[in-house]
């Protein structure tokens, strides 16, 4: 099966202008995720999809960033403005749907969108 | 909410040589708990997971972590490295109700020596 599709692999951009980064999850994931990852440091989750709706947004820079998956399917997140410490690796994953026992699904990750802002 | 702690920021160790990562976990409850590995330039892939059942979890490459609830730790190890498993690894904790989220640990990087 494909894997996790994102794109751009890298993004050089200057600080207060606008990015977006596209995902495409694995074929009939129900839920997505956005994780942010600064150099350095693990993975942070900023906002996780249901379908088309969202389940956990609380780590999410509400003031200049926002996500969308209107069909449920591919999903988009964006920064605007864009900061100096936004550069980061920004990873797209997706999962069948609630991990209990009974799926036994952890996530698949996208080989991430790389973000540098100067 | 979870958390997860991974004392070591850096590993070297020889070719053939036996490794152990340290993981340890917070929460209320037995989590699911997850290894990943990341190359440079790569996404996160899945090494293991434990879910429930047999604490002692065989995954890919060779690699196996024991769950231990008394020590809330979930170790990675592997009995001879390969210095193709130089890369950077992350244990995660998943909350096992609600939105089902992982938090990550903020990872140790692995050097091997020929």
């Amino acid at each position: 099966e494909a894997g996790v599709a994102q794109s751009p692999r890298y993004k050089i951009i200057e600080k207060r202008q606008s990015v977006a980064f596209w995902c495409n999850p694995i074929s009939g994931h129900a839920t997505l995720y956005w994780y942010q990852q600064i150099l350095g440091q693990g993975p942070k989750l900023l906002i996780q999809f249901q379908n088309n709706g969202v389940v956990d947004d609380s780590q999410l820079p509400k003031d200049r960033f926002s996500a969308e998956r209107l069909k449920g399917v591919d999903s988009t997140l964006k920064i605007q403005p864009a900061k100096l410490e936004d550069s980061a690796v920004y990873l797209c994953a997706s999962s069948l749907g609630v991990n209990s026992p009974s799926t036994g699904h952890g996530y698949t990750f996208g080989s991430g969108t790389r973000l540098t802002v100067v | 909410a979870q958390s997860v702690t991974q004392p070591d920021i850096h590993i070297t160790v020889s070719e053939g040589a036996s490794l152990e990562l340290r993981c340890n976990y917070s929460y209320g409850a037995t989590p699911y708990l997850f290894w990943y590995v990341q190359s440079p330039g790569q996404g996160l892939q899945l090494l293991l997971k434990y879910f429930s059942g047999d604490t002692l979890v065989q995954g890919i490459k060779g690699f196996e972590a024991e769950f231990k609830r008394s020590q809330s730790s979930f170790n990675l190890r592997k009995p001879s490295v390969h210095w193709s498993d130089a890369a950077e690894y992350f244990c995660a904790v998943g909350a096992t109700s609600g939105t089902y989220k992982y938090i990550f640990g903020t990872g140790t990087r692995l050097k091997v020596l020929a």
